[in-house]
């Protein structure tokens, strides 16, 4: 059974840092790509960032883009979020997701099929 | 604003058909396939339907997807209570190098 399991969220004050990290199990993690997807309580739901299987590429959403940094450690089967510069807009529920393929896109395979349940992270001074 | 384009919401009573839209690009909906996504109130999103015609184990045949140009559709039949939740769809977009989303539908059965 593929478990992801989310922790590190928190409240922190404008312009901090926070890391997230997701540790999988339940398939051969080393085999897929690895996404961060963010929600805004009561809204939609936000890609954030993805990283192939090797680490090899990594992608952001332009909002998130020089700021955040997406790893992995395939020893450990375990994502990771760095959040650097927070802001107030960056308040959201983060859902670790495993990709469907071994990159960040294939054609024809799902985008995300399996979904952690998130981490609450908080902006606020 | 979202890049692709769903209803906010949609309603239909126990048994019946219900269509949820999702309208888009050429560089995305036009160019790849489509994800949709349901999320049940308190949790976390769930894969329905992806790739034109790929249903993960688990999911019912009462959902279906298609897409067409650049809009694509989400279709749920026999209509259920438990199929009240929000609803999205999800495609990779070529121009923006980017996973994009839609707004997402909320599913009301009445």
């Amino acid at each position: 059974e593929v478990q992801l399991v989310e922790s590190g969220g928190g409240l922190v004050q404008p312009g901090g840092s926070l890391r997230l990290s997701c540790a999988a199990s339940g398939f051969m993690f080393d085999d897929y790509g690895m996404h961060w997807v963010r929600q805004i309580p009561g809204k939609g739901l936000e890609w954030v960032s993805g990283i192939n299987w090797s680490s090899g590429s990594a992608i952001y959403a332009d909002s998130v883009k020089g700021r955040f940094a997406i790893s992995r450690d395939n020893a450990k089967n375990s994502l990771y979020l760095q959040m650097n510069s927070l802001r107030a807009e960056d308040t959201a529920l983060y859902y670790c997701a495993k990709g469907g393929c071994s990159f960040t896109s294939c054609y024809g395979k799902a985008a995300f099929d399996f979904w952690g349940q998130g981490t609450a992270v908080i902006v606020s001074s | 604003q979202s890049v692709l384009t769903q209803p906010p919401s949609a309603s239909g009573t126990p048994g019946q058909r219900v269509t949820i839209s999702c309208s888009g690009r050429t560089s995305n909906i036009g160019t790849n396939t489509v994800n949709w996504y349901q999320q049940l109130p308190g949790t976390a999103p769930k894969l329905l339907f992806y790739s034109h015609n790929q249903r993960p184990s688990g999911v019912p045949d009462r959902f279906s997807g298609s897409q067409s140009g650049t809009s694509a559709s989400l279709a749920i039949s026999g209509l259920q209570s438990d199929d009240e939740a929000d609803y999205y769809c999800a495609v990779w977009d070529d121009s923006l190098t980017a996973w994009v989303f839609g707004g997402g539908t909320k599913l009301t059965v009445i």
